[in-house]
């Protein structure tokens, strides 16, 4: 039951495009296709943004896509605005109905 | 719309107790696995607990085996956590989450907890 490791932090200007990575083990990540991206905002309850590694719920735009290779997941954010300033993390489905979590990262719009 | 509305947080001291409840609405709670998620001050989150759609299956995460006991009522609509033995370090906001597709899909507000003397 070991975190995913995550960066913590990451930075961009508007506009520009930004990459987290969230690196696990077969156990987790690289075994199965249950890989999630939530924002959270300061005081606020996490939002999911991608499910099952790429699709992304209803209304969130896509600025934010998601992807896998191996036993790391990859979160990016496209034409980033001042909004997208907000803590980031990772989940993965670890089997027997387990779920891990990244440690976060924190996005910094400069 | 569904939502998920966390209560029974407050102050206690080490070694007490405390049962936080989640009342769902807006979905088929019945259907569900269901998950308690905490973040403590300035970090990040954490499963400690899940509970399959019947209630038959719990899940723990390590550190709070044996002190924490999650439970539902599918008739209420609700979802329970009940944490004995409590200690400093589980000093956190507790979300419910609704879990979909292995991961919680929809969360609530949370209800702090805070373990102190």
């Amino acid at each position: 039951q070991s975190a995913l490791t995550q960066p913590p932090s990451a930075s961009g200007s508007p506009g520009q495009s930004v990459t987290i990575s969230c690196t696990g083990t077969s156990s987790d990540v690289g075994g199965y296709n249950f890989v999630s991206w939530y924002q959270q905002h300061p005081g606020k309850a996490p939002k999911l943004l991608i499910y099952e590694v790429s699709k992304r719920p209803s209304g969130v735009p896509d600025r934010f896509s998601g992807s896998k290779s191996g036993n790391t997941a990859s979160l990016t954010v496209s034409g980033l605005q001042a909004e997208d300033e907000a803590d980031y993390y990772c989940s993965s489905y670890a089997g027997n109905n387990n779920l891990v979590f990244g440690g976060g990262t924190k996005l910094t719009v400069l | 719309e569904v939502q998920l509305v966390e209560s029974g947080g407050g102050l206690v001291q080490p070694g007490g107790s405390l049962r936080l409840s989640c009342a769902a609405s807006g979905f088929t709670f019945s259907s569900y696995w269901m998950s308690w998620v905490r973040q403590a001050p300035g970090k990040g989150l954490e499963c400690v607990a899940n509970i399959n759609q019947d209630g038959s299956e719990q899940r723990y995460v390590d550190s709070v085996k044996g002190r924490f006991s999650i439970s539902r009522d599918n008739a209420k609509n609700s979802l329970y956590l009940q944490m004995n033995s409590l200690r400093a370090e589980d000093t956190a906001v507790y979300f419910c989450a609704r879990r979909s597709s292995g991961s919680p899909d929809c969360w609530g507000q949370g209800t702090l907890v805070t373990v102190s003397s």
